[in-house]
């Protein structure tokens, strides 16, 4: 049930892009983007609801593939403040409950 | 306006002791959240309540585990007879009327260490 978070870690140089993925086995409701730094809370970043909607926030958005059950985050023009594990928290239909199942994260780490 | 409060933000314990962690959601949500995080995993989710009731508690690894929240605003999760696998940092979030589209805000945790 727990969504899987692809690739695992990632490295970028500032300016590049990235692109981390999350898929679920179950169909999904919405889709929860988090950004947590070591020792910090997690931060959000963007929901999206089921329907295929593609979000934006800044450099930093996401789409929703209802299909695929499948959900991509893309960051673009990398910053140094980027860095940090990302999560995506799925809630699986019939949902509207906001309880969330994360899945196990992928670290960013951008280089100056 | 203030976030979500936790306490307290660290608490070691011994193996077979009763802890409880407490959790201030901000004011208005009445929706609040408990998950569990370990080291290098996503946050795993143990409850959450609408209002004092407690919604879904399907994530409460056993009976060791409780939570509580009687009038609607703070939340204890209450651990009896701690274990060492217990050792984790307890997350705790809250967002307005608990539906897909509100945001879950997220307290700093409180890291227990059973030893």
């Amino acid at each position: 049930q727990q969504p899987v978070q692809s690739p695992q870690a990632v490295i970028l140089r500032e300016g590049e892009d990235a692109v981390i993925n999350c898929s679920s086995s179950k169909a999904l409701y919405s889709v929860h983007w988090y950004r947590q730094k070591h020792g910090e809370a997690p931060v959000f970043l963007m929901i999206l609801l089921k329907g295929g909607e593609q979000k934006g926030h800044e450099k930093i958005s996401a789409s929703f593939n209802e299909k695929k059950q499948q959900s991509s985050l893309y960051l673009t023009a990398s910053q140094l403040s980027y860095s940090g594990t990302y999560f995506c928290g799925t809630e699986i239909e019939p949902g509207n409950t906001g309880k969330l199942i994360f899945g196990q994260g992928t670290t960013l780490q951008v280089k100056p | 306006g203030a976030g979500v409060s936790q306490t307290p933000s660290n608490k070691v314990t011994e193996k077979g002791k009763y802890v409880e962690l407490r959790c201030d959601p901000i004011s208005g949500h009445t929706a609040l959240y408990w998950y569990r995080q370990s080291l290098g995993q996503g946050p795993e989710f143990l409850i959450y309540f609408q209002g004092t009731g407690a919604a879904d508690d399907s994530g409460l690894p056993n009976d060791r585990f409780f939570a509580v929240r009687p009038e609607g605003s703070v939340s204890t999760l209450k651990i009896q007879r701690t274990e060492r696998g217990d050792s984790a940092v307890y997350l705790c979030a809250s967002s307005l009327l608990g539906v897909s589209t509100d945001t879950q805000y997220f307290g700093p945790g409180t890291r227990l260490t059973v030893l």
